[in-house]
């Protein structure tokens, strides 16, 4: 079975700091995508970054960019230089071919950037 | 393109009442999906058109609710006698597939349909 794992409910980080939110996943998939979404409180889904399990390097979006550890399973995000406006929920996603076309979403992380 | 559309945005409506939702792709993408997304909660997905065939169902999507996108443009997702726990916020989002693969740019999702059942 698939498996999307956000352990952190809520993480705290100032503004222009660097966050990591993490994200664990399980597939017997070879072929995989993993997703970042963020989801400010008007609802929307925002795609960030995509990482694909045969990409060599690290997917890097403006201040966004992911820490992709294939043989931990994990795709931790890293935010740099935090902004009040990234305060959202930030949802890790997987995409393979066992599961279908449907993108399987962890609990998400709640994201509080203070001034 | 304004991106993916949903309507309502809210709906309040009485336990054991029927409600339909709206949702309106990016025009030239040829997969829509539904999701449900309860509070805390990752959206869960329901189920996919690739045109207008519907492809998948989750076991999530009871006899009460359908889903249909009859030109394969649009599509509505329709509950009937709704119960409390259909309570969530209904997400639609809409990707161009080719092939077997998946687009490196996940899906574009809407807004959302925010469900209450009093």
């Amino acid at each position: 079975a698939q498996k999307i794992t956000q352990t952190q409910p809520g993480m705290f980080v100032q503004e222009k700091e660097a966050v990591t939110l993490d994200c664990t996943y399980d597939t017997s998939d070879q072929s995989y995508g993993l997703f970042w979404y963020k989801q400010p409180s008007s609802g929307e889904m925002i795609f960030l970054i995509y990482q694909g399990s045969y990409d060599e390097q690290n997917a890097t979006e403006g201040r966004y960019s992911l820490n992709f550890q294939k043989a931990r399973k994990s795709a931790n995000l890293v935010i740099s230089a935090s902004q009040l406006g990234d305060s959202a929920m930030y949802f890790c996603a997987l995409w393979g071919y066992q599961a279908g076309t449907a993108l399987i979403f962890g609990k998400g992380t709640t994201l509080s950037v203070s001034s | 393109d304004t991106g993916v559309s949903q309507d309502p945005r809210h709906k309040i409506t009485k336990r054991g009442q029927n409600v339909t939702f709206r949702c309106d792709p990016i025009s030239e993408h040829n997969r829509l999906y539904w999701y449900r997304q309860t509070l805390g909660q990752g959206p869960e997905f329901l189920t996919y058109f690739q045109n207008e065939a519907q492809l998948e169902k989750s076991r999530l999507l009871s006899d009460r609710f359908s889903a249909e996108r009859p030109k394969g443009s649009f599509s509505t997702l329709e509950i009937q006698r709704t119960e409390q726990g259909d309570s969530a916020m209904y997400l639609c989002a809409s990707s161009l597939q080719q092939g077997l693969g998946w687009t490196n740019y996940g899906y574009t999702f809407g807004s959302g349909t925010r469900l209450t059942v009093v």
